[in-house]
């Protein structure tokens, strides 16, 4: 059964402090992993990777995917109180349906 | 552009009782998902459509139906409610199924059901 698997589940962290979130999974020919941030409301888009070990970077935020050990890891650098949310990791598996099946989530909060 | 819009944003429903989630994108995308999210939870897809006129089940579609007339809107119906549908519902879309194509989420209806 194809699954997502993200951890940890949850995570306090003081502002300035580097943190990564680990997402792993079995899924089989998927076409793209993608990552996303939630704060209260809806899903926003941070990153789509569809290539092992190429690095994207926005800001202070970076995410890479390694196919071969089947995980990605998203890093945030210098974290400022509005990166607490749940960060969302998707996996595009639909062929040319672009259906994505998603992980739990990561629930990261930033104390000032 | 508005993007993805939903209503209503909120909903209490007794068991038993029909409703309809609405979902509007005004971006011209043909690709449309709902899904829904019980706390704690990713997002669980319950249906799509690739196009007008075309849907097709998700991971948990049973308790919904939906329906695809025009490109724009895409409606979710749940009919005879139960409280195992208490959830969020998101409605997203993307412009096609192509591999670098994300998707764009509304802002979710809360739905409760007692």
């Amino acid at each position: 059964e194809d699954k997502v698997v993200q951890s940890p589940l949850s995570l306090v962290v003081h502002e300035g402090d580097t943190v990564t979130l680990n997402c792993s999974y079995e899924v089989t020919n998927f076409r793209s992993l993608l990552w996303y941030k939630q704060e209260k409301k809806a899903p926003t888009f941070l990153f789509m990777l569809t290539s092992s070990g190429i690095e994207k970077k926005s800001g202070r935020l970076s995410s890479i995917l390694d196919k071969k050990e089947l995980f990605s890891i998203l890093n945030i650098t210098a974290t400022q109180t509005g990166d607490s949310a749940v960060y969302l990791c998707a996996l595009n598996y639909g062929g040319a349906t672009n259906k994505l099946i998603f992980g739990t989530g990561t629930l990261l909060a930033v104390q000032p | 552009n508005a993007g993805v819009t939903q209503t209503p944003k909120f909903r209490i429903l007794k068991i038993g009782q029909s409703m309809t989630l609405q979902c509007t994108q005004d971006m011209n995308h043909n690709y449309m998902y709902w899904y829904r999210q019980d706390p704690g939870m990713g997002l669980k897809l319950i249906y799509y459509s690739v196009g007008a006129g075309i849907t097709d089940k998700g991971e948990v579609p049973n308790g919904y139906n939906v329906s695809r007339s025009t490109t724009e809107d895409f409606p979710l119906r749940l009919e005879l409610a139960a409280p195992s549908q208490t959830s969020v519902y998101f409605c997203a879309s993307s412009p096609s199924g192509g591999p670098n194509n994300e998707q764009f989420f509304g802002p979710g209806t809360r739905l409760t059901v007692l």
